[in-house]
């Protein structure tokens, strides 16, 4: 089983509509981090948590919105869903103790399309 | 002007070239550098990583950072059809995930 676990995988909705991109890990690292990947823009920083009581807003935080449930689990939310928002979202956690300073894990992904 | 500029290819090379993937960035203050590797509908993960200037190798991999020129550079010898992949450059100032920059990616595909 991986170790950063993203569900859905796969999310087709519509304008408007409320998502929801769950994260869980067993890695047990406490930083947890929300990425999305756009063709030539690369990967940009939505949301990160350093602690399940530690919630920071990352480069493009707008339209977005997380919780931390859990040291396990990060949530991202979008709560009225927008065509822009379209895009592939990574979830990825660090341990600032890893002998690679900093080395982020990545789930496999949540492709979201918003018609 | 982008934090970190990334060639984005593609790039198409034979089973057995050497293969140079570079990237620039703008910001002096750049200690850490990275490349993560991501395969097809993969998350990426971490290939090599560097701080400061200078070379490192790790088998068929070299990892080298020039600071003067603000260039980074990642080579692959004796490329095999498995390296095809994206690419992608990260730098911070400093050592938490929040801090990092990434290039967009270079995609490189190794043909038998």
């Amino acid at each position: 089983d991986a170790d950063v676990t993203q569900t859905p995988r796969n999310r087709i909705t519509k304008t408007g509509k409320r998502i929801m991109l769950e994260c869980s890990q067993t890695k047990g690292h406490d930083r947890m981090y929300w990425y999305r990947q756009d063709p030539g823009l690369g990967l940009r920083l939505i949301y990160y948590s350093f602690d399940v009581k530690d919630i920071n807003k990352g480069e493009i935080s707008d339209g977005y919105s997380v919780s931390r449930q859990a040291q396990a689990k990060f949530s991202l939310s979008l709560e009225s869903a927008i065509p822009n928002q379209t895009a592939l979202y990574f979830c990825a956690t660090s341990d600032l103790a890893n002998p690679n300073t900093g080395e982020l894990f990545f789930g496999e992904g949540s492709r979201l399309t918003v018609l | 002007q982008k934090e970190v500029e990334q060639d984005p290819g593609p790039l198409s090379v034979p089973e057995g070239a050497i293969v140079s993937l570079n990237c620039t960035y703008s910001n002096s203050a750049f200690q850490y550098f990275m490349w993560y590797r991501q395969y097809s509908r993969k998350g990426p993960e971490l290939l090599m990583y560097t701080y400061s200037s200078g070379n490192k190798e790790d088998g068929r991999f070299t990892a080298q950072v020039d600071k003067s020129s603000k260039y980074i550079s990642l080579f692959i010898r004796d490329s095999q059809p498995s390296d095809s992949a994206t690419y992608l450059c990260a730098m911070s100032r400093g050592i938490t995930g929040n801090q990092f920059y990434f290039g967009t990616g270079t995609s490189l595909t190794v043909i038998p």
